[in-house]
């Protein structure tokens, strides 16, 4: 099974300043088609989870451009540019490449 | 709008069976692969179970195999997860998922709100 590895797996931010999260994968991501199937999801208190950026760097609808994914192969990045309120909860990185699909542990993201 | 309702949670000892149903609207089903996720008490996300199209091809976490099986009835708009021999440690809210969008290749973009299982003597 593929593991991912997120670090933090606490992010204690202050409003408006940027956050940051790496997920690394225990082996490459890279599927047969050529693409990354590396996707980050929010989930807030209370919530399902959210899909926030899918292979690798592309936002889903409605995300804000906030939100920025990086990464190849098997390391990568969330980049929040600048905090926002509601932008608290969980956030994990996942891979659809193969099955088992398999989540990173969860950074909780807190204000100061 | 794409919107995705479980039901069938409950309260169940251990060894005992439960089936959860997901209702679907606003998308094509019968072209949408689906999953099952579920989240434990405090804790991350664990995926359980994946079905194609068809639901001819199925996939399940090695913590399920043999006991919970994936279907779906397109026909219906309904994705099922029944589950036999429960144990304690399947407690968890399970949470239906699209799987896949095939027109951009993204993975889980929409979900459920989830179904609530709770295994306890």
């Amino acid at each position: 099974d593929i593991v991912l590895t997120q670090t933090p797996l606490s992010s204690p931010v202050t409003l408006g300043q940027p956050a940051s999260i790496s997920c690394r994968s225990s082996q490459s991501l890279v599927y047969s088609d050529g693409n990354t199937y590396l996707s980050w999801l929010q989930q807030r208190p209370g919530q399902p989870p959210r899909l926030l950026i899918y292979k690798i760097s592309n936002r889903f609808s409605g995300v804000p451009d906030r939100f920025s994914g990086s990464g190849a192969g098997t390391d990568f990045t969330l980049k929040i540019s600048r905090v926002e309120a509601e932008d608290v909860g969980v956030y994990y990185c996942m891979q659809a490449t193969q099955f088992p699909h398999t989540f990173g542990q969860g950074t909780k993201l807190e204000i100061k | 709008e794409v919107q995705l309702l479980e039901s069938g949670g409950g309260v169940v000892q251990p060894g005992g069976s439960l089936r959860l149903s997901c209702a679907i609207s606003g998308l094509t089903v019968s072209r949408s692969a689906m999953s099952w996720v579920r989240q434990a008490p405090g804790k991350g996300l664990e995926w359980v179970s994946t079905i194609n199209t068809s639901g001819g091809s199925t996939f399940y976490a090695n913590s399920v195999k043999g006991r919970f099986t994936i279907s779906r009835d397109n026909s219906k708009n309904t994705l099922f997860l029944q589950m036999n021999s429960l144990r304690v440690e399947d407690t968890a809210v399970y949470h239906c998922a699209r799987e896949v969008d095939i027109a951009s290749g993204s993975h889980y973009g929409h979900w459920g709100q989830g179904a609530l299982v709770t295994v306890s003597s």
